[in-house]
C-alpha cells in the first residue's frame, strides 16, 4: 500500500545537537510539506517542496533545513538554533506541486521529538 | 488565501448527529473545501472535499452554502472514534502551501 512513512516514531535528543528526521512516500506525489505540531495547538508550515531540488519556507522556518534530492524523500533536520525544538513534526504529501484545487493530502503518522 | 474560522470545540452524544460548522467568506470560485480530522497523536486523516455541490461518502457529509462562504461537516451517528479535530481547509490559493487553521475539538460522550 502506498503512503508515508515517518521514522522513528518518538526521538528523544539532547540539547544543542542537531537531529533529523525521515520522511518517505511511495505515492508519487510532487509535493511535500514539514508541520510542527504543539500541544494543544494547531498545525504550523515549517517547509515545503513543490518539486525536486526545490523547497521553500513556511511560517516557521527558522532553526530547521531540508533538502529534496530525491522525489520519495523530503528529511527534516532540526538544528541547535532551533530554540524550543520539543514537539510532535509532522510530514505530508500532496500529488501537484502546482496546488491544483481538488488535490487531497496524505499525512505520516509523525515523529515525536523531545529534546533533554 | 480563503482563510477559514471554526468554532474551538464541540460536544456530541454518540450515536446523535454532528453539524460542524466552518466560514470561509473570503473563498474564490476555484477553491475546494476540504476536511481533516486528527485522532490523538495521529497525523490527520482526510474526510471529504467538495466545491459546491452537497457531498456524502462513507465517512461524513459535506453541505456547502449555496454561497459558498460556509460549510457544515455533518457526521450522521457520532462515535467515540469520531472523537479528534476536526479542519476546514480551502488550500487554493495558498501559493503551493496547506496551511491549517486551530479546528474544531469535537468530544462525543457515551
Amino acid at each position: 500500500d502506498g503512503g508515508i512513512t515517518q521514522s522513528p516514531k518518538y526521538l528523544f535528543r539532547k540539547e544543542g545537537q542537531n537531529v533529523t528526521l525521515s520522511c518517505e512516500q511511495n505515492l508519487n506525489h510532487d509535493a511535500m510539506y514539514w508541520y510542527r505540531q504543539d500541544p494543544g495547538q494547531g498545525l504550523r508550515l515549517i517547509y515545503y517542496s513543490q518539486i525536486v531540488n526545490d523547497f521553500q519556507k513556511g511560517d516557521i522556518a527558522e532553526g530547521y533545513s531540508v533538502s529534496r534530492e530525491k522525489k520519495e524523500s523530503f528529511p527534516l533536520t532540526v538544528t541547535s538554533a532551533q530554540k524550543n525544538p520539543t514537539a510532535f513534526y509532522l510530514c505530508a504529501s500532496s500529488i501537484n506541486g502546482l496546488m491544483t484545487a481538488e488535490d487531497g493530502y496524505t499525512f505520516g503518522s509523525g515523529t515525536r521529538l523531545t529534546v533533554v | 488565501d480563503a482563510k477559514t474560522t471554526q468554532p474551538n470545540s464541540m460536544e456530541s452524544n454518540e450515536e446523535e448527529p454532528v453539524h460542524l460548522p466552518c466560514n470561509h467568506s473570503t473563498i474564490s470560485g476555484t477553491d475546494y473545501i476540504h476536511w481533516y480530522r486528527q485522532l490523538p497523536s495521529q497525523g490527520p486523516e482526510y474526510v471529504i472535499h467538495g466545491l459546491t455541490s452537497n457531498v456524502n461518502n462513507r465517512m461524513a457529509s459535506l453541505a456547502i452554502a449555496e454561497d459558498r462562504k460556509s460549510s457544515t461537516l455533518i457526521l450522521h451517528r457520532a462515535t467515540l472514534r469520531d472523537a479528534a479535530v476536526y479542519y476546514c481547509i480551502c488550500p487554493y490559493n495558498q501559493g503551493g502551501k496547506l496551511i491549517f487553521g486551530q479546528g474544531t475539538e469535537l468530544s462525543v460522550k457515551p
